[in-house]
C-alpha cells in the first residue's frame, strides 16, 4: 500500500543554518504531497503542497519539490529561526483512496537562538 | 480565518467508559474526518464522512467506534467503551472537496487519556 518515509529526528540546527528534511513516498499513481507542521501544544497545520510531479510548493520560506523520477518530496529552508522549532508530517493523498492522509513518522526539528 | 476546533481538548476516562469527542468543522465544508495519533506514533486515519455516511475506514475504525452529524455543525466521534490502547490525540479534519489536491485541515485535537 502507499506509505511514506521520513527521516528521523530530532533535528537540531543553530539559528540561520539551512535545513533538508528527507522525505520518499511509495504509492500508485500520482499521489499529492503534503507537508505538515505541529508547533508544540497546537494541532496539524498544513505547510505546503505538491499535487503533480516537478510541482514546488512553498511557504514561510519552506520549499519542497514533487519529484517522481525518486519519489521523493525533501523540505528545505534556507534560514531557519527559533520560531520553526515544531514537528514536521510528510504526507501523501493518494488515488486509491480520494479520503485518507497518508502521514509520515514526523521530524522532531529544535533551533537554538 | 476559518477553523476546525474540537472539544474538550482533554480528556480522562475509565477504561469501559464511552467518550463522545465533538469537532465543528469549517462552515462550508463537506467532507469530514477522523484521525488519531498513539504517542510517537504516526497519525493515524480512522475514518471519512459525506452525506450523512461513512466513505471509508480503517482497520482501527471497529465497531467500538461510531460517527455521526447530529446537526449541521457538529462532528461527533463516539467510544463505545474505551480500551487503555485508546489513549492518544485524536483529530478532526474537514475539507470543501476530494479531488486530489484538496487541503484538509486539521483541529488542534482532543487528547485522551484511558485509566
Amino acid at each position: 500500500g502507499d506509505s511514506v518515509t521520513q527521516m528521523e529526528g530530532p533535528v537540531t540546527l543553530s539559528e540561520e543554518a539551512f535545513l533538508t528534511i528527507n522525505c520518499t513516498y511509495t504509492a500508485t499513481g500520482y499521489p499529492s504531497l503534503f507537508w505538515y507542521v505541529q508547533y508544540p501544544g497546537e494541532g496539524l497545520q498544513l505547510l505546503l503542497k505538491a499535487t503533480k510531479a516537478d510541482d514546488k510548493g512553498s511557504n514561510k520560506g519552506f520549499e519542497a519539490t514533487y519529484r517522481k523520477e525518486t519519489t521523493s518530496f525533501h523540505l528545505e529552508k534556507g534560514s531557519v529561526q527559533v520560531s520553526d522549532s515544531a514537528v514536521y508530517f510528510c504526507a501523501l493523498r493518494g488515488y486509491s483512496s480520494a479520503s485518507k492522509i497518508i502521514f509520515g513518522s514526523g521530524t522532531r526539528l529544535s533551533i537554538r537562538p | 480565518e476559518p477553523e476546525v476546533t474540537q472539544t474538550p481538548s482533554h480528556q480522562v476516562t475509565q477504561m469501559g467508559q464511552e467518550v463522545i469527542l465533538r469537532c465543528v468543522p469549517i462552515s462550508n465544508h463537506l467532507y469530514f474526518y477522523w484521525y488519531r495519533q498513539i504517542l510517537g506514533q504516526k497519525v493515524e486515519f480512522l475514518v471519512s464522512f459525506y452525506n450523512n455516511e461513512i466513505s471509508e475506514k480503517s482497520e482501527i475504525f471497529d465497531d467500538q467506534f461510531s460517527v455521526e452529524r447530529p446537526d449541521g455543525s457538529n462532528f461527533t466521534l463516539k467510544i463505545r467503551s474505551t480500551k487503555l490502547e485508546d489513549s492518544a490525540m485524536y483529530f478532526c479534519a474537514s475539507s470543501g472537496g476530494q479531488g486530489a489536491g484538496e487541503t484538509q485541515y486539521f483541529g488542534p485535537g482532543t487528547r485522551l487519556l484511558v485509566l
